[in-house]
Protein backbone atom coordinates (compact mmCIF):
# COMPACT_ATOMS: atom_id res chain seq x y z
CA UNK A 1 0.00 0.00 0.00
CA UNK A 2 0.91 3.59 -0.86
CA UNK A 3 -0.71 5.32 1.65
CA UNK A 4 -1.22 8.74 0.87
CA UNK A 5 0.40 10.39 -2.21
CA UNK A 6 0.72 13.83 -3.10
CA UNK A 7 1.13 14.96 -6.50
CA UNK A 8 3.38 17.19 -6.92
CA UNK A 9 6.30 17.36 -4.74
CA UNK A 10 7.19 20.55 -5.75
CA UNK A 11 5.65 23.89 -7.20
CA UNK A 12 7.03 27.60 -8.33
CA UNK A 13 3.96 29.45 -9.14
CA UNK A 14 3.61 33.17 -10.12
CA UNK A 15 1.68 35.55 -8.07
CA UNK A 16 -2.55 35.29 -9.77
CA UNK A 17 -0.99 31.63 -11.22
CA UNK A 18 -3.95 28.74 -10.49
CA UNK A 19 -3.22 25.39 -9.48
CA UNK A 20 -4.30 22.08 -8.38
CA UNK A 21 -2.91 20.12 -5.94
CA UNK A 22 -3.67 16.69 -5.44
CA UNK A 23 -4.18 14.02 -2.75
CA UNK A 24 -4.72 10.24 -2.75
CA UNK A 25 -4.98 7.22 -0.28
CA UNK A 26 -5.35 3.70 -0.50
CA UNK A 27 -6.46 2.78 2.77
CA UNK A 28 -9.87 2.96 2.38
CA UNK A 29 -10.32 5.73 4.48
CA UNK A 30 -13.36 7.80 5.17
CA UNK A 31 -11.57 10.86 6.34
CA UNK A 32 -9.48 13.42 4.53
CA UNK A 33 -7.64 16.59 5.16
CA UNK A 34 -5.51 19.51 3.95
CA UNK A 35 -3.30 21.55 5.99
CA UNK A 36 -0.52 23.99 5.68
CA UNK A 37 2.70 24.13 7.66
CA UNK A 38 4.84 27.67 8.07
CA UNK A 39 7.40 28.30 10.34
CA UNK A 40 6.72 29.08 14.00
CA UNK A 41 2.51 28.46 13.08
CA UNK A 42 2.08 24.51 13.23
CA UNK A 43 -0.39 22.50 10.82
CA UNK A 44 -3.03 24.46 10.60
CA UNK A 45 -6.36 23.22 8.87
CA UNK A 46 -7.59 24.70 5.43
CA UNK A 47 -10.08 22.37 4.45
CA UNK A 48 -11.45 18.90 5.16
CA UNK A 49 -14.21 16.15 4.29
CA UNK A 50 -14.98 14.09 7.02
CA UNK A 51 -16.72 11.47 4.22
CA UNK A 52 -17.02 10.78 0.78
CA UNK A 53 -19.65 13.91 -0.65
CA UNK A 54 -18.71 16.37 2.37
CA UNK A 55 -16.28 18.91 2.41
CA UNK A 56 -15.77 21.51 4.99
CA UNK A 57 -13.90 24.82 5.74
CA UNK A 58 -11.14 24.12 8.47
CA UNK A 59 -8.96 27.42 10.51
CA UNK A 60 -7.85 28.95 7.56
CA UNK A 61 -9.44 28.07 4.08
CA UNK A 62 -9.48 31.93 2.86
CA UNK A 63 -7.76 31.45 -0.77
CA UNK A 64 -8.82 27.81 -1.51
CA UNK A 65 -11.05 25.34 -2.86
CA UNK A 66 -11.45 21.62 -2.72
CA UNK A 67 -13.03 18.54 -4.24
CA UNK A 68 -13.43 14.99 -2.78
CA UNK A 69 -13.91 13.90 -6.24
CA UNK A 70 -14.64 10.34 -4.82
CA UNK A 71 -13.74 7.95 -1.73
CA UNK A 72 -10.06 7.82 -2.35
CA UNK A 73 -8.99 11.44 -3.98
CA UNK A 74 -9.23 15.07 -2.63
CA UNK A 75 -7.47 17.84 -4.39
CA UNK A 76 -7.35 21.09 -2.90
CA UNK A 77 -7.32 24.48 -5.51
CA UNK A 78 -5.22 27.91 -5.18
CA UNK A 79 -7.32 30.06 -8.08
CA UNK A 80 -5.49 33.16 -7.71
CA UNK A 81 -1.83 32.32 -5.69
CA UNK A 82 -0.36 34.85 -3.76
CA UNK A 83 3.01 35.27 -1.67
CA UNK A 84 1.17 34.09 1.48
CA UNK A 85 0.45 30.98 0.14
CA UNK A 86 4.27 29.87 0.19
CA UNK A 87 4.29 26.93 2.37
CA UNK A 88 4.42 23.37 2.75
CA UNK A 89 0.88 21.69 2.00
CA UNK A 90 -0.17 18.26 3.49
CA UNK A 91 -2.88 16.02 2.65
CA UNK A 92 -3.78 13.50 5.73
CA UNK A 93 -6.37 10.76 6.02
CA UNK A 94 -8.18 9.03 8.70
CA UNK A 95 -10.93 6.29 8.94
CA UNK A 96 -13.07 8.43 10.93
CA UNK A 97 -12.96 12.01 12.21
CA UNK A 98 -11.09 12.19 15.46
CA UNK A 99 -8.96 9.27 14.79
CA UNK A 100 -5.15 9.19 14.18
CA UNK A 101 -3.99 10.61 10.58
CA UNK A 102 -1.72 9.62 7.99
CA UNK A 103 -0.09 11.86 6.35
CA UNK A 104 0.97 12.60 2.65
CA UNK A 105 4.69 13.31 2.10
CA UNK A 106 3.40 17.05 1.57
CA UNK A 107 4.10 19.71 -1.41
CA UNK A 108 6.66 22.40 -0.76
CA UNK A 109 5.02 25.30 -3.04
CA UNK A 110 6.67 29.09 -3.76
CA UNK A 111 4.16 31.59 -4.66
CA UNK A 112 6.88 34.36 -6.19
CA UNK B 1 -4.60 31.77 24.26
CA UNK B 2 -3.43 28.57 21.53
CA UNK B 3 -5.44 25.43 22.43
CA UNK B 4 -2.48 23.61 22.40
CA UNK B 5 1.09 24.92 23.75
CA UNK B 6 4.41 23.37 23.53
CA UNK B 7 7.66 24.51 24.41
CA UNK B 8 9.50 25.08 20.75
CA UNK B 9 12.67 24.22 22.59
CA UNK B 10 15.55 23.25 20.72
CA UNK B 11 16.50 20.35 23.83
CA UNK B 12 20.01 19.32 23.41
CA UNK B 13 20.72 16.38 25.22
CA UNK B 14 23.65 13.84 24.78
CA UNK B 15 23.02 10.10 23.41
CA UNK B 16 21.70 8.19 26.61
CA UNK B 17 19.87 10.69 28.19
CA UNK B 18 15.98 10.94 29.38
CA UNK B 19 13.99 13.69 27.69
CA UNK B 20 11.39 14.90 28.47
CA UNK B 21 8.30 16.81 27.12
CA UNK B 22 5.27 18.82 27.87
CA UNK B 23 2.40 19.83 26.39
CA UNK B 24 -0.52 21.90 27.20
CA UNK B 25 -4.05 22.33 25.74
CA UNK B 26 -7.05 24.08 26.75
CA UNK B 27 -10.12 22.80 25.97
CA UNK B 28 -11.51 20.73 28.38
CA UNK B 29 -13.88 18.70 26.16
CA UNK B 30 -10.58 16.98 24.24
CA UNK B 31 -11.27 13.34 23.78
CA UNK B 32 -8.26 11.96 22.33
CA UNK B 33 -4.62 12.64 22.61
CA UNK B 34 -1.59 11.61 20.36
CA UNK B 35 2.48 12.39 20.35
CA UNK B 36 3.84 12.85 16.24
CA UNK B 37 7.60 12.94 15.24
CA UNK B 38 8.57 15.33 12.56
CA UNK B 39 11.68 14.50 10.90
CA UNK B 40 13.06 17.30 9.32
CA UNK B 41 11.12 18.56 5.41
CA UNK B 42 9.18 15.06 6.22
CA UNK B 43 5.45 14.55 7.08
CA UNK B 44 4.29 13.95 10.67
CA UNK B 45 3.59 10.22 11.88
CA UNK B 46 2.35 9.09 14.58
CA UNK B 47 4.70 8.03 17.47
CA UNK B 48 2.26 6.87 20.28
CA UNK B 49 -1.35 7.30 21.38
CA UNK B 50 -1.87 8.82 24.53
CA UNK B 51 -3.83 6.87 27.64
CA UNK B 52 -5.74 8.25 30.86
CA UNK B 53 -3.60 5.27 32.52
CA UNK B 54 -0.76 6.35 30.76
CA UNK B 55 1.12 3.65 28.32
CA UNK B 56 4.79 3.04 27.41
CA UNK B 57 6.18 1.72 24.10
CA UNK B 58 9.73 1.25 24.52
CA UNK B 59 11.88 3.77 25.45
CA UNK B 60 8.74 6.30 24.83
CA UNK B 61 6.59 6.99 27.64
CA UNK B 62 3.24 8.98 27.70
CA UNK B 63 1.22 10.59 30.32
CA UNK B 64 -2.46 12.27 30.28
CA UNK B 65 -3.20 14.34 32.88
CA UNK B 66 -6.77 15.14 32.24
CA UNK B 67 -7.26 17.81 35.73
CA UNK B 68 -4.20 19.51 34.89
CA UNK B 69 -4.84 19.32 31.23
CA UNK B 70 -1.29 18.31 30.07
CA UNK B 71 0.15 15.46 28.02
CA UNK B 72 4.19 14.46 28.73
CA UNK B 73 6.44 12.76 26.61
CA UNK B 74 9.42 10.83 28.00
CA UNK B 75 12.11 9.22 26.23
CA UNK B 76 14.80 7.20 27.48
CA UNK B 77 18.15 6.26 26.35
CA UNK B 78 18.08 9.08 23.94
CA UNK B 79 19.36 7.80 20.51
CA UNK B 80 20.26 9.95 17.57
CA UNK B 81 18.11 8.70 15.53
CA UNK B 82 15.30 10.49 18.17
CA UNK B 83 16.76 13.54 16.44
CA UNK B 84 13.13 15.20 15.30
CA UNK B 85 10.31 17.53 16.03
CA UNK B 86 7.62 15.95 18.40
CA UNK B 87 4.22 16.98 18.11
CA UNK B 88 1.40 16.97 20.83
CA UNK B 89 -1.86 16.54 19.36
CA UNK B 90 -5.25 16.58 20.88
CA UNK B 91 -8.24 16.39 19.66
CA UNK B 92 -11.82 17.96 19.68
CA UNK B 93 -15.10 15.86 18.58
CA UNK B 94 -13.89 16.21 15.22
CA UNK B 95 -11.02 17.71 14.73
CA UNK B 96 -7.35 17.23 15.42
CA UNK B 97 -5.66 20.24 16.88
CA UNK B 98 -1.54 19.89 16.37
CA UNK B 99 0.69 22.23 18.66
CA UNK B 100 3.62 23.42 17.38
CA UNK B 101 6.20 21.01 18.19
CA UNK B 102 9.07 20.61 20.24
CA UNK B 103 12.68 20.04 18.68
CA UNK B 104 14.89 17.64 19.70
CA UNK B 105 18.81 17.25 18.90
CA UNK B 106 20.69 14.24 20.33
CA UNK B 107 23.99 14.64 20.22
CA UNK B 108 26.86 12.09 20.67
Amino acid sequence: NAGVTQTPKFQVLKTGQSMTLQCAQDMNHNSMYWYRQDPGMGLRLIYYSASEGTTDKGEVPNGYNVSRLNKREFSLRLESAAPSQTSVYFCASSEVQGDEQFFGPGTRLTVL
Amino acid sequence: RKEVEQDPGPFNVPEGATVAFNCTYSNSASQSFFWYRQDCRKEPKLLMSVYSSGNEDGRFTAQLNRASQYISLLIRDSKLSDSATYLCVVTTPHKLIFGTGTRLQVFP
